[in-house]
C-alpha cells in the first residue's frame, strides 16, 4: 500500500513570493491533516479537511495561507505572500476516518524563505 | 486546552540499553489518546504506539513500551534494547475528541542519540 505523498521534497522561496504544495493521501483516506513544524518544535495543526470539506482551520494564518481538497483526495496548500517566519516543514497526514486514531504521515515538504 | 510537555531536549544511550523518555500532559477531558511518534533525519513521522484514556494495561509494541500513569498525567516510552537505527527525535503527542475532530497536540520532542 503506497503511503501518503507529497511534493517538492523541498521549497527555497524569497519573502512575498507564493509557494504551493501537494498532498496524495492514502488511496482511500477521508480525513486529512495539514501540519507545520518549525524547527525545534512539534507539528502544529493548521487544518483538517474530511472528504473535500474543511472540519477545523482554527490555527491556519488565512491572510496568507489557504488550503483545498476539490475532489476529497489531493490537496494543496498555499502561502501567499511568504514571511521568513513561515520557513519549516509542512507536513500532510491522512487516515481513513475523523475517529481512527493512527495518522499516517508524508515525508514532509521544507520549506526556507530568504 | 490540551498541552504536552517533554522536558528532556537531548538524550544518549549506549546501544543495547534501554531508555526512557518523559513525557506529561495536561487536559480536563476523561476520554482521551496518547501517542509517540518518532522522527528520523528523513522528516516523516513514524506511529511507534498508543495508549488509550481507559486502556489498564499499558501498551507495547515490539522493543516499545508505554508506562502510562494516568494520576500523574504521565505517558513515559520505554525503548529496550537501544539499536543504532533508533536514533531520532521522538514526540509524544494527545489527541482529545472534539467536535468532528481528532486532533493531534504535539510536544517539543526528544533527541535521542544511540551511542555504538
Amino acid at each position: 500500500e503506497a503511503g501518503v505523498a507529497q511534493s517538492p521534497r523541498y521549497k527555497i522561496i524569497e519573502k512575498r513570493q507564493s509557494v504551493a504544495f501537494w498532498c496524495n493521501p492514502i488511496s482511500g483516506h477521508a480525513t486529512l491533516y495539514w501540519y507545520q513544524q518549525i524547527l525545534g518544535q512539534g507539528p502544529k495543526l493548521l487544518i483538517q479537511f474530511q472528504n473535500n470539506g474543511v472540519v477545523d482551520d482554527s490555527q491556519l494564518p488565512k491572510d496568507r495561507f489557504s488550503a483545498e481538497r476539490l475532489k476529497g483526495v489531493d490537496s494543496t496548500l498555499k502561502i501567499q505572500p511568504a514571511k521568513l517566519e513561515d520557513s519549516a516543514v509542512y507536513l500532510c497526514a491522512s487516515t481513513p476516518g475523523s475517529g481512527a486514531y493512527e495518522q499516517f504521515f508524508g515525508p514532509g515538504t521544507r520549506l526556507t524563505v530568504l | 486546552a490540551q498541552k504536552i510537555t517533554q522536558t528532556q531536549p537531548g538524550m544518549f544511550v549506549q546501544e543495547k540499553e534501554a531508555v526512557t523518555l518523559d513525557c506529561t500532559y495536561d487536559t480536563s477531558d476523561q476520554s482521551y489518546g496518547l501517542f509517540w511518534y518518532k522522527q528520523p533525519s528523513s522528516g516523516e513521522m513514524i506511529f511507534l504506539i498508543y495508549q488509550g484514556s481507559y486502556d489498564e494495561q499499558n501498551a507495547t509494541e515490539g522493543r516499545y513500551s508505554l508506562n502510562f500513569q494516568k494520576a500523574r498525567k504521565s505517558a513515559n516510552l520505554v525503548i529496550s534494547a537501544s539499536q543504532l537505527g533508533d536514533s531520532a527525535m521522538y514526540f509524544c503527542a494527545m489527541r482529545v475528541p472534539g467536535a468532528g475532530s481528532y486532533q493531534l497536540t504535539f510536544g517539543k520532542g526528544t533527541k535521542l542519540s544511540v551511542i555504538p
